[in-house]
């Protein structure tokens, strides 16, 4: 069965450090997005891409950085985390077209904690 | 720009009880509306969807109805279970250059459903 698959699940590391969480997606879509949930925020977006080669800033971008270089990944990294980083990832993925069937597909989400 | 606002939570109620989320919108155009929802230490799943004015969407027992005049998707569901614990998010799309499509998320609704 398809699957979009986050790694890893929980992470604690130190302020200053470079991190990169993976997001991984077999439903062979074009669109992918890493959002990040804080209480009182809901979701907020981060990057998305709509392709190969794409990448978009979304309204909390900075301090945030994402490549795709293939369909299936795009890593999120944190180029010097700080303890406002501190949150819940999720990434998610979808068809290409207006109206797809499910909506987005979302991974199971990474819990970052930066120390 | 476009925008999702939900209800306060969180809500509290007794299984049985008539649930009812509010959720309104702002955006241009004729946008997709979503509801998500999130289980303790999972990710988000779609619940239901409607993609134009006067849609209702529906799974589970749970219903929400597109409303245009109102700007409005409210989430209504005749008896919880307490199975139904759970945060709820209030979404919509935004098709962007392509065909492509970007989620806007309301803050989110916690919901407790107590025996």
């Amino acid at each position: 069965d398809a699957e979009i698959t986050q790694s890893p699940r929980h992470k604690i590391t130190e302020t200053g450090r470079q991190v990169t969480l993976a997001c991984h997606q077999t439903w062979n879509h074009n669109n992918m997005f890493w959002y990040r949930q804080d209480l009182g925020h809901g979701l907020r977006l981060i990057h998305y891409s709509y392709g190969v080669q794409d990448t978009n800033k979304g309204e909390v971008s900075d301090g945030y950085s994402v490549s795709r270089s293939n369909t299936e990944d795009l890593p999120l990294t944190l180029e010097s985390a700080a303890s406002s980083q501190t949150s819940v990832y999720f990434c998610a993925s979808s068809e290409s077209i207006r109206e797809g069937p499910n909506g987005y597909t979302f991974g199971s989400g990474t819990r970052l904690t930066v120390v | 720009g476009d925008s999702v606002t939900q209800m306060e939570g969180p809500v509290t109620l007794s299984e049985e009880a008539f649930l009812t989320i509010n959720c309104t919108y702002t955006a241009t155009g004729y946008p997709s509306l979503f509801w998500y929802v999130q289980y303790p230490g999972e990710g988000l799943q779609l619940l239901l969807k409607a993609t134009k004015a006067d849609d209702k969407g529906s799974n589970k027992g749970f219903e929400a109805t597109y409303r245009k005049e109102t700007t409005s998707f409210h989430l209504e569901k005749g008896s919880v279970q307490v199975s139904d614990s759970a945060v709820y998010f209030c979404a919509l799309t935004k098709t962007v250059v392509q065909g492509a499509q970007k989620l806007v998320f309301g803050q989110g609704t916690r919901l407790t459903i107590n025996p």
